[in-house]
């Protein structure tokens, strides 16, 4: 039981450059979610998809792109990284709103 | 203001005390309310949930809301080593408005339970 794989666990990117964090989960849950971690900030809500084919912005969604490519793919991107971004990213799905997320294990990003 | 206050801790505690972790919110529209433990690298796993105000027990663990005063506590019984870990509140609104569905975190709470 899988439950949300996020790729890749680890990762350092130069300021300025771009990548894809990937998510995918095999519970058939409607909604997904990007949040990043930051130490004294809690977990922020980035992007959210509430049901296949729909995204919407969510509490800082300044600087990354999202793509619901299916209803088990949830795609985040980053155009051109920034110090700021360096995070510690999670994905998360649910059965439905205001049920209980499922978290990846997260995908710790540096810039430099 | 945040929408949700967490204290940060981190707190420290013997082996086999009673632990209190609390969270306070400003959003009355709030309706669910959930508990997270996330383990050091790990991603946070489900607790416990409840959409009713008073209390929700599961084994050791006790989950309280006060609606009226905004508040929601988790309690930990006999607590062990094991339950050492970053303890989240969150929270959601009911159905209706822009909202609905997703969850608002607290801060987290350290917890070290030492033996």
């Amino acid at each position: 039981n899988a439950g949300v794989t996020q790729t890749p666990k680890f990762q350092v990117l130069k300021t300025g450059q771009s990548m894809t964090l990937q998510c995918a989960q095999d519970m058939n849950h409607n909604s997904m979610y990007w949040y990043r971690q930051d130490p004294g900030m809690g977990l922020r809500l980035i992007y959210y998809s509430a049901s296949e084919g729909t995204t919407d912005k969510g509490e800082v969604p300044n600087g990354y792109n999202v793509s619901r490519l299916n209803k088990r793919e949830f795609s985040l991107r980053l155009e051109s990284a920034a110090p700021s971004q360096t995070s510690v990213y999670f994905c998360a799905s649910s059965e439905r709103e205001n049920y209980g997320y499922t978290f990846g294990s997260g995908t710790r990003l540096t810039i430099v | 203001q945040k929408e949700v206050e967490q204290d940060p801790g981190p707190l420290s505690v013997p082996e086999g005390a009673i632990v209190s972790l609390n969270c306070t919110y400003s959003n009355s529209a709030f309706q669910y309310f959930m508990w997270y433990r996330q383990y050091s690298r790990k991603g946070p796993e489900l607790l416990m949930y409840t959409y009713s105000s008073g209390n929700k027990e599961d084994g050791r663990f006790t989950a309280q809301v006060d609606k009226s005063s905004k508040y929601i506590s988790l309690f930990i019984r006999d607590s062990q080593p094991s339950d050492s870990a970053t303890y989240l509140c969150a929270m959601s609104v009911i159905f209706g408005g822009t909202s609905y569905g997703k969850l608002t975190f607290g801060q987290g709470t350290i917890l070290t339970v030492h033996p």
